[in-house]
């Protein structure tokens, strides 16, 4: 079974609004880690954010938070006053902790985003 | 400091060739692992290395696929006999930490883009 679905294979927004894109993942893990990473066209894979399965408050950092709702298993990325150089894939990609010497990270399929000026 | 590096950054093989892609990843990073990302797909995780120790390599899809980092520092992954469906773009990632947690940055190379004709 897919562990970390991301269902919107591309989205649009003009630039200077909000968007939200969303993943929901499947662990039976009480303790796991959730990341968002952006792979512009040049290819690297860039960190940008990350929560944890016990962290009480949603993470933020700079114009990413991510929305998780732990309930839902969710963790839908939220981009505000999106810019033209957040044109990119978006991955969502998950860590079991309790999953022996297995580190791995666990990734959906991306979300396409194009920033439209 | 400088990030995770990979060479080559891109390689065309002919069908049956044997290739080996490097990865330099970041001084002191202790956990090192190997994706493979198809065309429009998220990674999916190949092996890691805590060390020079592999830990897992559940993801090497056939035993044509070897990888290696014998001093706990560089690290190889050499693929025999290549086949068309060995087209892809092979990223290696490190980190930093070695115990168990949900936190695990890994820091991503630019990846090798491999061709097979």
């Amino acid at each position: 079974a897919q562990k970390i679905t991301q269902t919107q294979p591309g989205m649009f927004v003009q630039e200077k609004e909000a968007v939200t894109l969303d993943c929901t993942y499947d662990t039976s893990d009480p303790s796991y880690g959730l990341f968002w990473y952006k792979q512009p066209s040049s290819g690297e894979m860039i960190f940008l954010i990350y929560q944890g399965s016990y962290d009480q408050q949603n993470a933020t950092e700079g114009r990413y938070s991510l929305n998780f709702q732990k309930a839902r298993k969710s963790a839908n990325l939220v981009i505000s006053a999106s810019q033209l150089g957040d044109s990119a894939m978006y991955f969502c990609a998950m860590r079991e902790v309790n999953a022996g010497n297995n580190r791995k990270l666990i990734w959906g399929l991306g979300t396409s985003l194009a920033v439209n000026p | 400091g400088a990030g995770v590096s990979q060479s080559p950054r891109y390689k065309v093989a002919k069908r049956g060739q044997d290739v080996a892609l490097r990865c330099d990843p970041i001084s002191g990073h202790v956990s090192l692992f190997w994706y493979q990302q198809a065309l429009g797909q998220g990674p999916e995780f190949l092996t890691y290395f805590q060390n020079e120790a592999q830990l897992d390599k559940s993801g090497l899809p056939s035993d044509r696929f070897f990888a290696e980092r014998p001093e706990g520092s560089v690290s190889t992954l050499k693929i025999q006999r290549t086949q068309q469906e060995d087209s892809a773009v092979y990223l290696c990632a490190s980190s930093s930490e070695g115990g168990s947690s949900s936190y695990n940055e890994q820091f991503f190379g630019p990846g090798t883009r491999l061709t097979v004709l």
